[in-house]
């Protein structure tokens, strides 16, 4: 079993419509969440990060974990072309220890 | 406040040669990271400084793969002799802290090795 595990896509949905993206992960070490968005081309920039579980909201962007059950989200709401990319979801230890990235699940928001 | 800064931004060797990526993190940010980024898979950590000492190696393919990070500062990448499997994006990012929530990452090096 890989430590974090993502459906890697391609996702694709009509602008508007809300995304769900998600993470599975096996280390119960991890403490830090975070979801970065990658344009093709470019690198990847921090879009959420919570600690510990809970949800935590950024405009249209909420992020949600679930320790007991080892599983993050990302929620987007009125989703737009410009959403489209490929989101990663990333986690740490308490200490920034052992930063694991997820494979990365590709999205095309279409017009 | 300048990014992350990375170059070349792509380069295309043949296997068995020699190549070199620098970076050149924020400015202050004390921990710089060099990530692999094979297409259609995550960054995979190559190699974590803070300031100018090795944090953790132990992912870096030590027979062909080196870093420094020269006065704590700039950084480069070095592979000798390069494989087609080291065809990849090489990500730079440095962080202000431990935490991942802090990491910024440059725009990365296309490697092609043919």
């Amino acid at each position: 079993q890989k430590e974090v595990e993502q459906d890697p896509g391609p996702l694709s949905v009509p602008e508007g419509a809300i995304v769900s993206l998600n993470c599975t992960y096996s280390n119960s070490a991890f403490q830090y969440f975070m979801w970065y968005r990658q344009y093709s081309r470019k690198g990847p920039e921090l879009l959420m990060y919570t600690y510990s579980s809970g949800n935590k909201e950024d405009g249209r962007f909420t992020a949600q974990v679930d320790k007991s059950s080892k599983y993050i989200s990302l929620f987007i709401r009125d989703s737009q072309p410009s959403d489209s990319a490929t989101y990663l979801c990333a986690m740490s230890d308490n200490y920034g220890q052992n930063f694991v990235f997820g494979p990365g699940t590709r999205l095309s928001v279409l017009p | 406040e300048a990014g992350v800064a990375q170059s070349p931004r792509y380069k295309i060797i043949e296997k068995r040669q020699s190549v070199a990526f620098w970076c050149n993190p924020i400015s202050g940010h004390a921990t710089l990271y060099w990530y692999q980024q094979i297409l259609g898979q995550g960054p995979k950590l190559l190699i974590q400084f803070q300031n100018n000492g090795v944090v953790d190696d132990s992912q870096l393919p030590k027979d062909r793969f080196s870093a420094e990070r020269l006065k704590g500062v700039d950084s480069t990448l070095k592979i000798q002799p390069a494989k087609l499997e080291d065809s990849a994006v090489y990500l730079c990012a440095s962080s202000s802290g431990p935490l991942g929530n802090t990491i910024y990452f440059g725009e990365g090096s296309w490697l092609t090795v043919v």
